[in-house]
């Protein structure tokens, strides 16, 4: 089976503070690894994705997250947040023999000015 | 080109009317989705179209809830004798269908039953 655990429910940081939003899945073989971003009244967008190659994954607005495979996780990262930044985020995973994605249960990123 | 649309945006009904909600995939996209977010929660998959194939409707919570797709076109979701538990943003979202393929979502519509 394929699961995403996504512990941070929100996170509260400070404008121009580094922030690290955790996603962890569960699969027993080769995955693809989504984030998603949804703003304010706004619907859900692709941020970045991890299908092969590279572990380190860039995208938009300045995020990167990076695929470990030991750790099973696709952790986010963004070096200095803004006040846009201020959204929920969905981690995502898809195994292989699989043909549907499975969504976390989202994390909540609230900069502060 | 457009992207993915839903109707209504907004439905307020009450308790035990039935509901049909509309989504418009983006053309050429073989995959359909359904999901439902409740208030303060996650994506709650309910249903997956993927071109003629069966459809997986495994996250179907209750027998109330149905879809149908036409085709690689428009699909509707149906909720019968509608529960004050159903209210929540349902979300549409449609891609190539290929694994790994970005997912397109649509704005949602908000269900209230009073």
């Amino acid at each position: 089976a394929q699961s995403v655990t996504q512990l941070d429910s929100q996170v509260p940081v400070f404008e121009e503070a580094p922030v690290e939003l955790r996603c962890n899945y569960s699969s027993s073989v080769s995955v693809y690894l989504f984030w998603y971003v949804q703003y304010p009244n706004q619907g859900l967008q692709l941020l970045l994705k991890y299908l092969s190659g590279s572990t380190l994954v860039k995208g938009i607005n300045g995020f990167e997250a990076e695929f470990n495979k030991s750790q099973t996780s696709f952790h986010l990262r963004k070096p200095s947040v803004h006040i846009s930044d201020t959204a929920e985020y969905f981690c995502a995973v898809l195994s292989g023999g699989y043909q549907k994605v499975t969504f976390g249960t989202g994390t909540k990123l609230q900069v502060i000015p | 080109g457009a992207g993915v649309s839903q109707s209504p945006s907004n439905k307020v009904t009450e308790k035990g009317k039935d509901v049909e909600l509309r989504c418009d995939p983006i053309s050429g996209h073989t995959a359909l989705y359904w999901y439902r977010q409740r208030l303060g929660q996650g994506l709650e998959f309910l249903i997956y179209f993927q071109g003629n194939s069966a459809p997986d409707k495994s996250g179907l919570p209750s027998d109330r809830f149905s879809a149908e797709r036409t085709g690689e076109s428009v699909s509707t979701l149906t909720i019968q004798r509608t529960q004050q538990e159903d209210s929540a943003v349902y979300l549409c979202a449609s891609s190539f269908g290929r694994a790994g393929d970005e997912q397109f979502f649509g704005p949602g519509t908000r269900l209230t039953v009073l």
